[in-house]
């Protein structure tokens, strides 16, 4: 599959804890995504890093990315009950692959945030 | 306000009632594209269009058509609903590339019957 494989597929933590979620992908990239759904709702783009970065941060947000492992981590620190959401990891595809589209999602991990 | 308008959000119609699924985003973007979502199975790409008149296959073509005539709009066309295309559709566009951040519509959920 050309999905990426996410990790958990659901993590239940309490408000004020981090929460770790992981992507695996399997091919090359030109970047990788991480997206927010709550429920019912479309799809919110977080942050993108790209394949030269390592690490990014924005607010509350820290991603990573291993190209070596094939590998990223989106962290989120001092959860909120607002953070009740599915997250997914978005891998986009380089040119190679890509005559412009497509990005390829990953299955999501569903976080439950308790208050 | 920047966004991307998918109408109907829910439609229940029976096998083989044309219907399209309108999209439209105010962003002036060149990139569209509509995705399916189904549990166990994630978002799924079904078309894309890099610009007007230009529109091509994603993974899951078959059974749906799309044009896209203007810019701003990208509609999804069932010329024959099945059953097994009851699933959570979704449009998104962006600036040019699919590989830049997605803007994504709320979603469709179509059932039929």
């Amino acid at each position: 599959s050309q999905q990426g494989e996410e990790d958990p597929q659901a993590l239940s933590i309490q408000e004020g804890e981090n929460a770790t979620m992981n992507c695996s992908y399997k091919t090359s990239i030109n970047n990788l995504q991480w997206y927010r759904q709550n429920s019912g709702r479309g799809l919110v783009h977080l942050i993108l890093i790209r394949s030269n970065e390592r690490e990014k941060h924005s607010g509350r947000l820290r991603v990573t990315l291993d190209t070596s492992k094939k590998s990223s981590s989106l962290l989120i620190t001092a959860s909120r009950a607002a953070d009740t959401a599915s997250y997914f990891c978005a891998r986009g595809a380089g040119w190679i692959y890509n005559q412009g589209g497509k990005l390829i999602f990953g299955q999501g991990t569903e976080l439950s945030v308790k208050p | 306000e920047a966004q991307v308008t998918q109408n109907p959000r829910y439609l229940i119609t029976v096998t083989g009632k044309k219907l399209t699924v309108t999209c439209s985003q105010n962003m002036n973007h060149e990139y569209m594209s509509w995705y399916r979502q189904d549990p166990g199975l994630g978002l799924r790409q079904i078309y894309y269009s890099m610009n007007v008149e230009v529109t091509d296959k994603g993974d899951v073509p078959e059974g749906y058509k799309v044009s896209r005539k203007e810019k701003r709009n990208f509609p999804l066309i069932l010329e024959s609903p099945s059953p097994n295309q009851t699933s959570l559709y979704f449009c998104a566009s962006s600036y040019s590339r699919s590989n830049q951040p997605q803007h994504f519509g709320d979603g469709t959920r179509l059932s039929i019957l």
